[in-house]
């Protein structure tokens, strides 16, 4: 039973360019959360999908955004880079929004 | 404020110390998770409590909502257990709200 999976696991993009990270979910599970995680910081939320619908929000802005895919993977996308998106993006799933979030690996995104 | 609190931010042990690290949060929650982040960036779900107290193995959680506080104990600590604690708390929305997290660092 594969588990949280996230591609690709390193990127490098330059201010201004936009970037794609991929979540597929654990087996079973119907629901995607993406997260921010800057060095040193603990995990931002920056949306849930849900029946492929974007079910909630933290503060990001538009740049970000999102899809989640009828085989209930996920797309992240961001727009217009800054330096400061460089950060460790973490995708977690769960089978409903309520229930135990299992984490992927992460990507690691460097913003030059 | 952070609405999640953790402390201490580092902490260092020699391996077979008993080791606390506390979490105290400010909003209404439906659950409280203590997670475990290795270096390279992996989270693994420690417990998810709502009341009272849990056990797994060398490790204990406990909370107690009325102060809006967690402890997160590790008994036998061992150079293994050297990692990122991570405290978040699941608001009513089921938004979670992480900590920044306690860098353990368990020595030989």
């Amino acid at each position: 039973d594969a588990g949280v999976t996230q591609s690709p696991t390193h990127l490098i993009k330059t201010r201004g360019q936009q970037v794609t990270l991929r979540c597929s979910p654990k087996s079973g599970h119907d629901t995607v959360s993406w997260y921010q995680q800057a060095l040193g910081q603990g995990p931002q939320f920056i949306f849930q999908y849900y029946e492929e619908e974007e079910r909630q929000r933290g503060n990001f802005p538009d740049r970000f955004s999102g899809h989640q895919f009828p085989n209930y993977s996920s797309e992240l996308n961001v727009n217009a880079l800054l330096l400061g998106d460089s950060a460790l993006y973490l995708c977690a799933s769960s089978f409903g929004p309520k229930e135990t979030q299992y984490f992927g690996p992460g990507t690691r995104l460097l913003v030059l | 404020k952070n609405e999640v609190e953790q402390s201490p931010q580092n902490l260092t042990a020699q391996e077979g110390e008993f080791i606390t690290i506390n979490c105290s949060y400010s909003v209404g929650i439906s659950a409280l998770h203590w997670l475990q982040q290795h270096p390279g960036g992996g989270i693994v779900s420690l417990f998810m409590l709502s009341s009272g107290k849990k056990k797994h193995g060398r490790l204990i959680a406990t909370i107690n909502i009325q102060e809006k506080h967690s402890s997160l104990h590790i008994t036998a600590s061992h150079p293994r257990d050297s990692a990122v604690y991570i405290c978040a708390v699941k608001d009513y929305t089921d938004k979670l709200i992480f900590g920044t997290g306690t860098r353990l660092q368990v020595f030989p």
